[in-house]
Formats: structure tokens, C-alpha cells, sequence
């Protein structure tokens, strides 16, 4: 089964508007940690936002929100007043803490374009 | 500047040749992974270590091999046994706490074409 699944393959969105991209996550690790990655055209990944499985609060980073409802497995991005240089790839990522590895399951991405 | 540092930015290889792609970190992180990307897709996990000396597999760790001798070093090899090397692979690093945030900052990638 998919660890990760952001359903969304593209997002339109029109500048200065908020927009919300989706994960699910599937995991039995009591303590797991969610992450928000941005992807632009260059290649390089870049961290926006952290979520822990026991924080009380959702994340917030700026502009970036976690919108985490844990009984429903779901750690939804959402992205206030959009910017052109917001359009790029975005990837949810988890880490399960039980394994007592450090590595991250990836989604495989929201393409998310933003209009004029 | 601290960070990730992934060279070439682009390489060519023959089918039938080993590769190796260099990996550099000055973050003073004790993790670094190595991650592949095909077109489309998310990101894979080829091998990880969480400490000089100790690296470990991850999904799609066949045809490819590592080493970590020093701290700010992971190369990855991409053996001529890798049956489809074409990819964007991404190296990264992270402090590697056991728990709670760990995130991890990633290199440029290099793109590997097989002709």
C-alpha cells in the first residue's frame, strides 16, 4: 500500500488566492513526522513546513499551513495569497519513527500553476 | 554558505560503464541519503547512513552501491547491473535525530542519461 498519496497531479490557481493541496498518509507507527517539500523547475527540493504526529497545533511557516487531521490521515498544504514563484512541484513526505531509520516515503507530487 | 553540494549537474554514460556521482555536504549533518527521481514521480529511496562507516539499503538499492568514509562525504555508484540508470537523483542530508523534526536539505541533483 501507498504510504503517500497526494491525488491531485495539477493545481490551477489564481494569484493572491489561497489554495489547499492534498495528502493521505498510511501508517501504523504511533509517532511519525509529515513534511511539505517544494520542487521547482531547477531540481532542487525545498523544506517548507514540518508536522509532528503528537503536536497539538497545526503548522504553521509563513504562508504555508498544515491543515493535519490525524483520525482521518490527512496532512493537507494549504498556500495563502499565491505568488507566481509559488508554481512548482509539491511533495507530502512522512517519516515513521519506529523504524529508526531517518528516510522520508514520498508522494509522487501536485503540479501546482499559478495565473496571472 | 553551508550546504549541499552534487556534482556533475549533468552526466552521460555508456551502456556497460560504472558511474560514480559525488555527493558533499558542510552542514556537519551525521545522515545522508540518496534519493532517485524518474519523470513524473516522487522521490525513492536508493541507500542511507546514519553515521561515518554504516550506510543501509533502501527500496531500489540493486545496481547501485555507496560508501561513507567521511563525514561530509556519500558518493553513490551507479553500477552497469542498474538496468534503467536514467534518472534525476537527489543527495541529502539531515542531523539525524531519532525523533521529531529531522527534516532534510537536498543537493541540486544530477541528471543521469544512458545512451
Amino acid at each position: 500500500a501507498q504510504k503517500i498519496t497526494q491525488t491531485q497531479p495539477g493545481m490551477f490557481v489564481q494569484e493572491k488566492e489561497a489554495v489547499t493541496l492534498d495528502c493521505t498518509y498510511d501508517t501504523s507507527d504511533p509517532s511519525y513526522g509529515l513534511f511539505w517539500y517544494k520542487q521547482p523547475s531547477s531540481g532542487e527540493m525545498i523544506f517548507l513546513i514540518y508536522q509532528g504526529s503528537y503536536d497539538q497545533q497545526n503548522a504553521t511557516e509563513g504562508r504555508y499551513s498544515l491543515n493535519f487531521q490525524k483520525a482521518r490521515k490527512s496532512a493537507n498544504l494549504v498556500i495563502s495569497a499565491s505568488q507566481l514563484g509559488d508554481s512548482a512541484m509539491y511533495f507530502c513526505a512522512m517519516r515513521e519513527v519506529q523504524t529508526g531509520a531517518n528516510n522520508l516515503f514520498f508522494g509522487t507530487g501536485t503540479r501546482l500553476t499559478v495565473i496571472p | 554558505d553551508g550546504g549541499i553540494t552534487q556534482s556533475p549537474k549533468y552526466l552521460f554514460r555508456k551502456e556497460g560503464q560504472n558511474v560514480t556521482l559525488s555527493c558533499e555536504q558542510n552542514l556537519n549533518h551525521d545522515a545522508m541519503y540518496w534519493y532517485r527521481q524518474d519523470p513524473g514521480q516522487g522521490l525513492r529511496l536508493i541507500y542511507y547512513s546514519q553515521i561515518v562507516n554504516d550506510f543501509q539499503k533502501g527500496d531500489i538499492a540493486e545496481g547501485y552501491s555507496v560508501s561513507r568514509e567521511k563525514k561530509e562525504s556519500f558518493p553513490l555508484t551507479v553500477t552497469s547491473a542498474q538496468k534503467n540508470p536514467t534518472a534525476f537523483y537527489l543527495c541529502a542530508s539531515s542531523i539525524g535525530r531519532r525523533e521529531g523534526r529531522d527534516e532534510q536539505f537536498f543537493g541540486p541533483g544530477t541528471r543521469l542519461t544512458v545512451l
